[in-house]
């Protein structure tokens, strides 16, 4: 069966550069959930999408947005990057069988 | 107050043993409730999920909510050194513009040999 489809796995940056990361969410799933987690924490909540509207706002910094285009894949773009944001940031879909599914994640450093 | 409260871990227990896990909840309002197990440096995986009060078993796995006590656990029975992960509970929402998914903290399972 399709999974959540993140890109790229890894990703390294550099301070104050800007990063894209793409969530490709299962089929037919309406809702779109992206989560930061640091070494050692629970998944933290940044954002989510319902059908291409943005439904929920977590601990997103100003520096980051996010959206969820017509074929309902989302892209976090994550700007002025800084130290602490090196994280797995995952993202999740849920859909009418509302069990979320995550993807794999994509590991970002910034150094 | 958290939203959904889990119970603190480390949690170690030898092979064979069963493990509880549970989670309690302060709105009433979720409908959806699931079990994740997160290995380190991997996404979670969903585990269990169910919407109805009662229990649901898929092999060594056994969730249960009580929605009168806002209260869900997850048992694992013959637990393996393979089991050994966190494990996360979490929640849905509905609403109508969008869809809640809210996260416990996480119990760090162990078991031993």
């Amino acid at each position: 069966a399709a999974g959540v489809i993140q890109s790229p796995r890894h990703l390294i940056k550099e301070k104050r550069e800007t990063a894209t990361l793409k969530c490709y969410p299962i089929p037919r799933h309406d809702t779109v959930y992206w989560y930061q987690q640091g070494p050692g924490q629970d998944p933290q909540f940044l954002i989510s999408f319902y059908e291409k509207m943005q439904s929920d706002k977590g601990s997103i910094p100003d520096r980051f947005s996010a959206q969820q285009f017509s074929d309902y894949h989302s892209e976090l773009n994550m700007s002025s990057l800084e130290l602490g944001d090196s994280a797995l940031y995952f993202c999740a879909s849920s859909g009418p069988d509302r069990g979320g599914t995550f993807g794999s994640g994509t590991r970002l450093t910034v150094v | 107050q958290k939203e959904v409260e889990q119970d603190p871990g480390p949690l170690s227990v030898p092979e064979g043993a069963i493990v509880s896990l549970n989670c309690t909840y302060s709105n009433s309002a979720f409908q959806y409730f699931m079990w994740y197990r997160q290995y380190s440096r991997k996404g979670p995986e969903l585990l269990m999920y169910t919407y109805s009060s009662g229990n649901k078993e898929d092999g060594r796995f056994t969730a249960q909510v009580d929605k009168s006590s806002k209260y869900i656990s997850l048992f694992i029975r013959d637990s393996q050194p393979s089991d050994s992960a966190t494990y996360l509970c979490a929640m849905i929402l509905l609403t109508g513009g969008g869809n809640k998914l809210t996260f416990g903290t996480g119990t760090q399972l162990k078991v031993e040999l």
